[in-house]
């Protein structure tokens, strides 16, 4: 099982928005809805942001979205702050009953 | 309050064995997958497989799997994971994590250093 593929690095500015991509096969992202998305600060563990590729967990802000269209999951920061500067990292069931998570991409806020 | 509290710091030599635990508090442990995920130095998240606490069935990522042994203990509220044949690129923190309710990955430890070295 590969792992998805996601962009190793964006950026954007305080207030824009920034869109992460993660793209699978039909074999996972294509063939399910159970696409979640963590973020990641260094040296912590981490932490649930999106699941079911668009639902929110209590407590995460409504400036992350998700979404899905054919193989490719998208996660969608609005309003970025300097604290979403972390890795975020893409995950998938698959066809084998496992998990796959993306590469990961390193967000920078400007 | 849901705590996994793994184990510490581990060093072993090529070739060796390395067994971590992940002790969790807080929820009924039978109701949750257990998953283990593999972080190298710098590097991204790496599934490695779960067990059903409620039955021990398990599921290993294929990279993984031949040298991977993932145990629940009900007595003792406690899931293990064992690596063996260890090589230098297993030098590694790995997590245990556990699902809260429709969540996914919810719950997570802080994570076990293993380091493979001679």
């Amino acid at each position: 099982q590969s792992a998805l593929t996601q962009p190793a690095s964006v950026s954007g500015s305080p207030g824009q928005s920034i869109t992460i991509s993660c793209t699978g096969t039909s074999s996972d992202v294509g063939g399910y809805n159970y696409v979640s998305w963590y973020r990641q600060y260094p040296g912590t563990a981490p932490k649930l942001m999106i699941y079911e590729v668009s639902s929110r967990p209590s407590g995460v802000s409504n400036r992350f979205s998700g979404s899905k269209s054919g193989n490719t999951a998208s996660l969608t920061i609005s309003g970025l702050q300097a604290e979403d500067e972390a890795d975020y990292y893409c995950s998938s069931y698959t066809s084998s009953s496992t998990w796959v998570f993306g590469g990961g991409t390193k967000l920078t806020v400007l | 309050e849901v705590h996994l509290v793994q184990s510490g710091a581990e060093v072993r030599k090529p070739g060796a064995t390395v067994k971590i635990s992940c002790k969790v508090s807080g929820y009924t442990f039978t109701d949750y997958y257990i998953h283990w995920v593999q972080q190298a130095p710098g590097k991204g998240l790496e599934w490695m497989g779960l067990v059903d606490p409620e039955d021990g069935d398990t599921i290993y990522a294929e990279k993984f799997r031949g040298r991977i042994s993932v145990t629940a203990d009900t007595s003792t509220d406690t899931a293990y994971m064992e690596l063996s044949r260890l090589r230098s690129d297993d030098t590694a923190l790995y997590y245990c994590a556990t699902e809260g309710g429709t969540y996914p990955l919810y719950y997570w430890g802080l994570g076990t250093l293993v380091t493979v070295s001679s």
